[in-house]
């Protein structure tokens, strides 16, 4: 079976300041990984995803993601955070014929002013 | 259009009720999917049609009912309810169900069972 692990549920950050989601994956064959964002009374939204191209992922609003296959880990980072940032983050994996996608418990970003 | 739609965005109703969640996208995707979410918590995948076929229901109650008349059109039926099925719904849809493929969410409906 294949899981993400985020730690830490709640995050706060200066406005400005770098934002560092760290997201840890288990997977016994090559994975697919997202970072999906989702706004207060709306949807998932898909931020980057890995899918064994290039290791370093450049997504929408300045975020991007780093997979390095010898720490099993896909750590989501924005050199400065922004008020409208302030979201809750979700990792997530898959892989190759499973479309089961398994998220993690996500981390609530609060941005302080 | 990029968006998939979801009706109604709130819905009560009672536990001896029945009612349907209807969901809506004209991408010609062909994978679209049901989560259930609940407060801070992640979406948990509930079903998966796949070419308008059931590919995967996650051991849901059968009060949970699941109908695609077409591919741009997937509905959940929904019966004799428990209050600990509140939650959030969200319809999701990707372009063949693979798994590298990025999901797009509708905004959900919002679900209290008394």
């Amino acid at each position: 079976a294949q899981s993400v692990t985020q730690l830490g549920s709640h995050v706060s950050v200066s406005e400005g300041a770098l934002v560092l989601l760290r997201c840890n994956y288990s997977s016994s064959v090559p994975p697919y990984l997202f970072w999906y964002v989702q706004y207060p009374n709306q949807g998932l939204q898909l931020l980057l995803k890995y899918t064994s191209a290039a290791t370093l992922v450049k997504g929408i609003n300045g975020f991007e993601a780093e997979f390095k296959k010898s720490e099993t880990s896909f750590h989501l980072t924005k050199p400065s955070a922004h008020m409208s940032d302030a979201a809750e983050y979700f990792c997530a994996v898959s892989s190759y014929g499973n479309n089961r996608l398994a998220f993690g418990k996500g981390n609530q970003v609060v941005v302080i002013p | 259009d990029t968006e998939v739609t979801q009706t109604p965005k709130h819905l009560v109703m009672g536990m001896t009720n029945k009612k349907s969640l209807k969901c809506e996208q004209h991408m010609g995707h062909r994978a679209m999917y049901w989560y259930k979410q609940k407060a801070k918590k992640p979406p948990e995948l509930m079903f998966v049609y796949s070419y308008e076929k059931l590919s995967i229901n996650e051991s849901v109650p059968s009060r949970f009912s699941p109908e695609c008349p077409n591919s741009s059109l997937l509905n959940l039926h929904l019966h004799a309810l428990q209050p600990e099925d509140s939650a959030l719904y969200l319809c999701a849809s990707s372009q063949q169900g693979q798994g590298y493929e990025k999901l797009f969410f509708g905004s959900g409906t919002q679900l209290s069972v008394l």
